[in-house]
């Protein structure tokens, strides 16, 4: 899993604060994914980002959560207001351009709420 | 819907007994299956990307094939390091190509 970088690790909030999970991309991808992986359940599509927009939200929960891939900088994945039911581990993937390309993952971040 | 169907939840095997697992998939059109192992606390790790049935690939003791309903994943000759979560994805011709579904994996474990 060599390039695709996340931070923090591990992420400890409390209820009701804000968890902020970076992801750089492998060097020469500019496509950014993000997965969720909750105990017990498989990994869940939230969000599929290029430079600066976003192509395809249709995983992302409705309230609280946002993301945003910079033309600088890393791609941000934001919980605003956490709950006990966002503990989980955050992936994200990177991929080249062009369609049918494989996506490299990163290690994740893992979140837990207190 | 979508679905993505892995069996066996988990198989243990001993060093040197080969297996398969099994990953069957319910899609209005598939662009692509992909194939990942995930090892505890690390991200998935890309395998292999099957594309239309008949179609095989092989990387060392690992060797995947696809149908139209399903694909296999063989494992020849199993060792411990194989030892992992095997996860199958699938790519649909009705979502963004950037999106897989991923299936719940198979434990694997091979002991010595």
């Amino acid at each position: 899993n060599a390039g695709v970088m996340q931070n923090p690790r591990h992420l400890v909030r409390r209820r009701g604060q804000e968890a902020r999970l970076r992801c750089s991309p492998m060097k020469g991808h500019s496509h950014v994914y993000w997965y969720r992986q909750l105990p017990e359940e498989g990994l869940k599509f939230m969000v599929y980002l290029q430079k600066e927009n976003i192509i395809d939200e249709s995983g992302m929960p409705k309230e609280r959560f946002s993301a945003e891939f910079p033309k600088e900088g890393p791609s941000i994945l934001r919980i605003q207001q956490v709950v006990r039911g966002d503990s989980a581990a955050y992936f994200c993937a990177s991929s080249p351009s062009g369609p049918n390309q494989p996506q490299h993952f990163g290690d994740g971040t893992r979140l837990s709420i207190l | 819907e979508d679905q993505v169907t892995q069996s066996p939840e988990a198989l243990r095997l001993q060093e040197g007994e080969s297996s398969s697992l099994n990953c069957s998939y319910t899609v209005s059109g598939l662009r692509g299956l992909f194939w990942y192992r995930q090892d505890p606390g690390k991200g998935p790790e890309f395998l292999f990307t099957l594309y239309s049935a008949g179609e095989e690939k092989e990387k060392e003791r690992l060797k995947a094939t696809l149908t139209k309903k399903e694909s296999f994943l063989h494992i020849t000759a199993p060792k411990p390091e194989d030892s992992a979560t095997y996860l199958c994805a699938v790519q649909t011709t009705t979502d963004s190509w950037g999106k897989l579904q991923f299936g719940a994996g198979t434990q694997v474990v091979v002991t010595p």
